[in-house]
């Protein structure tokens, strides 16, 4: 296992269509965290998974995105009807459970223009 | 609500010189820190994490301590090199409703010149 994978890396979409993003997390990491990030600021929480179950969603995270995590494996990120606002890299990352003692390893990311 | 700022926000600087990067949290209950590099366009590779019973963490030319009392870290680069240049960002892992999520501050944009 080399890490997180993100696919695709890069997206070109038109205003008004539907992209789906995947994540891959590290196999034994049993949580699994979407973020997104514009130009010149730190990444924004926006979902946040414990094995298949979606625990957190953040209010950036409006009624057009949606995330799944099927049986606790892989994750996907939906946005349906894009906008220039959804214009972003969008990373995700994995952690194991432990007490206190949390590490986030992050995907490459992928970079979503909308055009 | 917690509030993470990193300080400065740009920094040039020739190589060799040590620097410190700064980064502020308005909450001091924290479970963990964690210092990240983003190259750009890139994902982020983590660099140091420090644990809420620690106080500093090294790894090779970077030591980075940890004082929640007064809701600071620092990054510590010794010996800069042009390779160093990238953003770096300052994280905090704060529990909310008992699941724990990473706080991000904006980042510090270093460049280190030959």
């Amino acid at each position: 296992d080399t890490g997180v994978s993100q696919d695709p890396r890069h997206k070109i979409t038109k205003r008004g269509q539907n992209v789906t993003f995947r994540c891959d997390p590290i196999s034994e990491h049993n949580r699994l965290y979407w973020y997104r990030q514009t130009l010149g600021q730190g990444p924004e929480f926006l979902t946040y998974f414990q094995n298949e179950a979606q625990l957190e969603k953040s209010r950036l995270l409006s009624d057009r995105f949606s995330a799944e995590r099927p049986k606790g494996s892989f994750s996907t990120l939906e946005i349906q009807r894009t906008e220039q606002g959804d214009s972003a890299m969008y990373l995700c990352a994995s952690s194991l459970e432990a007490e206190h003692n949390y590490g986030y390893t992050f995907g490459s990311g992928t970079r979503l223009t909308v055009v | 609500k917690q509030e993470v700022t990193q300080i400065p926000a740009a920094l040039s600087v020739p190589e060799g010189e040590n620097l410190v990067l700064n980064c502020s949290f308005t909450d001091s209950a924290i479970y963990n820190l964690q210092w990240f590099r983003q190259d750009p366009g890139k994902g982020l590779t983590s660099l140091l994490l420090i644990q809420s019973s620690q106080r500093e963490q090294t790894s090779g030319r970077l030591n980075a301590s940890l004082d929640k009392s007064s809701g600071r870290s620092t990054l510590y680069i010794a010996a800069s090199q042009p390779g160093d240049s990238a953003t770096y960002l300052c994280a905090v892992v704060k529990g909310s409703g008992g699941y724990n999520k990473l706080i991000f501050g904006a980042g510090t944009r270093l460049a280190v010149h030959p």
